[in-house]
């Protein structure tokens, strides 16, 4: 268990739909990652947010969004779906995040499948 | 940006034998290169990382090595068990840079 937690674990929806997933970091961790993985693609980083404010941009569309809270919580917004956006949506978090890369700790995921 | 290229794509090895899986990166700037093991419905988890100030690294079974001028760094996995079968990820990065992933190994190992 690497401490980070993920809701929900699966997410079924329709197309055109817009759905929230939800990250919690390890105790301590202020940054947070989202990457997206599929079969075609791999594991492709979308987004990071450290101590609230986003730090780096990857492959994410403009569909999606996400924030940190004050907590350190972190959600991240699919909206307008499409059938290529199912996937697995993982969340990692790391103590900083900042000049040095450090340690990425991964949660269990969220498995989306859009019909 | 980076590319990280990972070979083979699947591996096969006795139990008891050694794995040795492969990755090269294109950014010479990148200086930390984790790998992770995933297992079926589960999130990537850290096994081992190294540093680009550091030739080798071992923690038990599981050592890697890191060439940077040859810009290629590997797992090695020795006295294979059934448990060590899963799919492993290389990634690479700069500092403070985002992690770039390889496409993955699927590690089997045959009792």
């Amino acid at each position: 268990d690497s401490g980070v937690t993920q809701t929900p674990k699966h997410l079924i929806t329709a197309t055109g739909q817009r759905v929230t997933l939800r990250c919690s970091p390890r105790s301590g961790d202020l940054s947070v990652y989202w990457y997206q993985q599929s079969l075609d693609q791999g594991l492709q980083f979308l987004i990071q947010y450290y101590n609230g404010e986003e730090r780096a941009k990857g492959n994410i569309l403009e569909r999606f969004s996400a924030q940190q809270f004050p907590d350190l919580h972190s959600e991240l917004n699919l909206s307008s779906l499409e059938l290529g956006d199912s996937a697995l949506y993982f969340c990692a978090s790391s103590v900083l995040g900042g000049v040095i890369t450090d340690t990425q700790y991964f949660g269990p995921g969220t498995r989306l499948t859009v019909l | 940006g980076e590319n990280v290229e990972q070979h083979p794509s699947t591996l096969s090895v006795q139990e008891g034998d050694s794995a040795v899986i492969k990755c090269t990166y294109s950014d010479s700037a990148s200086n930390y290169f984790p790998w992770y093991k995933q297992e079926l419905g589960k999130g990537p988890q850290l096994i081992i990382d190294i540093r680009s100030n550091v030739g080798e690294k071992k923690d038990q079974r599981i050592a890697v090595t890191l060439n940077k001028t040859a810009k290629h760094f590997s797992l090695h996995i020795t006295e294979t068990q059934p448990e060590d079968s899963a799919v492993y990820f290389c990634a690479a990065s700069g500092a403070g840079e985002k992690l770039t992933f390889g496409t993955g190994t699927r590690l089997t190992i045959i009792p």
